[in-house]
């Protein structure tokens, strides 16, 4: 089955450190997201690319948050420096095309961060 | 604003009987609408995708509805096994563009989370 890869499975981090996840998606597959996902607010949009090009960021706190697209085959997100609030489950998701109406929007297993 | 909301945020049953998730959603214009299960410690999958014309899809011992009129969904699950265990999620699409929930279009809501007891 394809899949999207997403690594490290698990951080723990402290405060202030840089941390970097990382997120392969399906062969194929041009346009990536990244979610975060809490308890109390469920998942949300930080951004997201097409063919490599960032098309939506606005859920990102810009100052500490960044996400890059280097190649087709992986999508990173930054943040620096890390809080404890950033303490979340991040998820990336892969599709072909507009994720409006596709059948092959596929998550990752997701970064389980924890900022102490 | 667009919006879903999910009932109930969390339920508990005993294995072999039957339940029933709801969820309602101000999400316009609409695309369509999904549910997704997602298992402790991994990302969410998805069980059905139904259009605005669809009132009913099936997939094995899930059964999902729709009522375009209503704006409303529901979630079906049939003799309950342990390995239902997860939470649910609901995902409405918008056409042609941000909703004010997501990527092109798509509006979360926070799951109903189920746990199968034995």
């Amino acid at each position: 089955d394809a899949r999207v890869t997403q690594t490290p499975r698990h951080k723990v981090t402290e405060m202030g450190q840089e941390v970097t996840m990382r997120c392969q998606p399906i062969l194929g597959h041009n346009t990536v997201f990244w979610y975060r996902q809490t308890m109390m607010q469920g998942l949300e949009l930080l951004a997201y690319f097409r063919n490599r090009a960032p098309l939506d960021d606005s859920g990102m706190p810009k100052d500490r948050f960044s996400a890059e697209m280097p190649d087709a085959t992986l999508a990173t997100l930054k943040i620096q420096p890390s809080e404890p609030r950033d303490s979340a489950v991040y998820f990336c998701a892969s599709v072909w095309g507009q994720g409006l109406s596709n059948y092959g929007y596929t998550f990752g297993s997701g970064t389980r961060l924890t900022v102490v | 604003k667009n919006q879903v909301e999910q009932s109930p945020q969390s339920l508990i049953i005993l294995e072999g009987k039957n339940c029933t998730l709801q969820c309602n959603y101000t999400v316009s214009p609409f695309s369509n609408l999904r549910w997704y299960k997602q298992d402790t410690g991994r990302g969410p999958v998805s069980l059905t995708i139904m259009t605005f014309s669809e009132n009913t899809k099936s997939n094995g011992r899930y059964t999902a509805t729709l009522d375009a009129d209503t704006k409303q969904s529901s979630l079906h699950i049939t003799a309950s096994q342990l390995s239902d265990s997860a939470s649910y999620i609901c995902v409405v699409s918008s056409v042609g563009g941000r909703s004010g929930g997501g990527a092109d279009g798509l509006t979360f809501g926070k799951g109903t989370h189920l746990i199968i007891q034995p």
